[in-house]
C-alpha cells in the first residue's frame, strides 16, 4: 500500500533562515507527490508536484521541493523563510493504482518566529 | 482566480438526522471528490466522481454515504442517518483530470453531530 510519512509535528523556523519540511514515501509503482499547505479556517492549497522529470521542483510562495528516489524523499524546502508561511503542510501521494485518491500525511505544523 | 466553494461552513444535527453538504467545483474540472478530517487526524479520502458516476471509493464511504452532482454545477455529499463519528471537516476538491492534475480544495464543511 502507498504512504507517506511526515516525521515532525512541528518545526520552528526563525525569520529569513532556510527552512525543510521532511516526507519520505512508499509506493510500489512510480510516485507522483504532492505539497499541500493549509492555513486556519481554509482548505488545502495546492504548493507543487513531483510527476516526472527534474528532481527539484519549484511552486506557488518560493517553495520548492526535491525528489529524491534514492531515499524515497520528497522534502519541502525554502531559502528564507516568512512569518507568514507559518501553517500546516501536509505531503501527499497519489495511489498507483489509482487514478484519483491521494494519500495524505498526518502533516507537519511550520511556526516561523519573528 | 477559480475556487472551489463550500456550504455550509458548519452544519450540526442531531444523530439519525440527514445532512447533505454542497460544494460548486471548479467549472471546467471533470473530477470531483470528497475527503474528511476527524480532528487531530489525517485527511482521508471517500469518493471520487467522473463523468456522472463514482470512479473509486474508499472503506469509509459505506451504504450511509451518497454523492451526486445534481446539475452542472454543484456536487453533494449525503450522509443519510448520521453518527457521532460522522462530526469532523468535510473536504471537496476537484481537479481537471484524474491522473496528474493537482486537486483543488474548498474551505471545508464543519459538521458535527451531537
Amino acid at each position: 500500500a502507498q504512504s507517506v510519512a511526515q516525521p515532525e509535528d512541528q518545526v520552528n523556523v526563525a525569520e529569513g533562515n532556510p527552512l525543510t519540511v521532511k516526507c519520505t514515501y512508499s509506493v510500489s509503482g512510480n510516485p507522483y507527490l504532492f505539497w499541500y499547505v493549509q492555513y486556519p479556517n481554509r482548505g488545502l492549497q495546492f504548493l507543487l508536484k513531483y510527476i516526472t522529470g527534474d528532481n527539484l521542483v519549484k511552486g506557488s510562495y518560493g517553495f520548492e521541493a526535491e525528489f529524491n528516489k534514492s531515499q524515497t524523499s520528497f522534502h519541502l524546502k525554502k531559502p528564507s523563510a516568512l512569518v507568514s508561511d507559518s501553517a500546516l503542510y501536509f505531503c501527499a501521494v497519489r495511489e498507483y493504482s489509482s487514478a484519483s485518491k491521494i494519500i495524505f500525511g498526518s502533516g507537519t505544523r511550520l511556526s516561523i518566529r519573528p | 482566480e477559480p475556487e472551489v466553494t463550500q456550504t455550509p461552513s458548519h452544519q450540526v444535527t442531531q444523530m439519525g438526522q440527514e445532512v447533505i453538504l454542497r460544494c460548486v467545483p471548479i467549472s471546467n474540472h471533470l473530477y470531483f471528490y470528497w475527503y474528511r478530517q476527524i480532528l487531530g487526524q489525517k485527511v482521508e479520502f471517500l469518493v471520487s466522481f467522473y463523468n456522472n458516476e463514482i470512479s473509486e471509493k474508499s472503506e469509509i464511504f459505506d451504504d450511509q454515504f451518497s454523492v451526486e452532482r445534481p446539475d452542472g454545477s454543484n456536487f453533494t455529499l449525503k450522509i443519510r442517518s448520521t453518527k457521532l463519528e460522522d462530526s469532523a471537516m468535510y473536504f471537496c476538491a476537484s481537479s481537471l483530470e484524474g491522473q496528474y492534475n493537482e486537486q483543488f480544495f474548498g474551505p471545508g464543511t464543519r459538521l458535527t453531530v451531537l
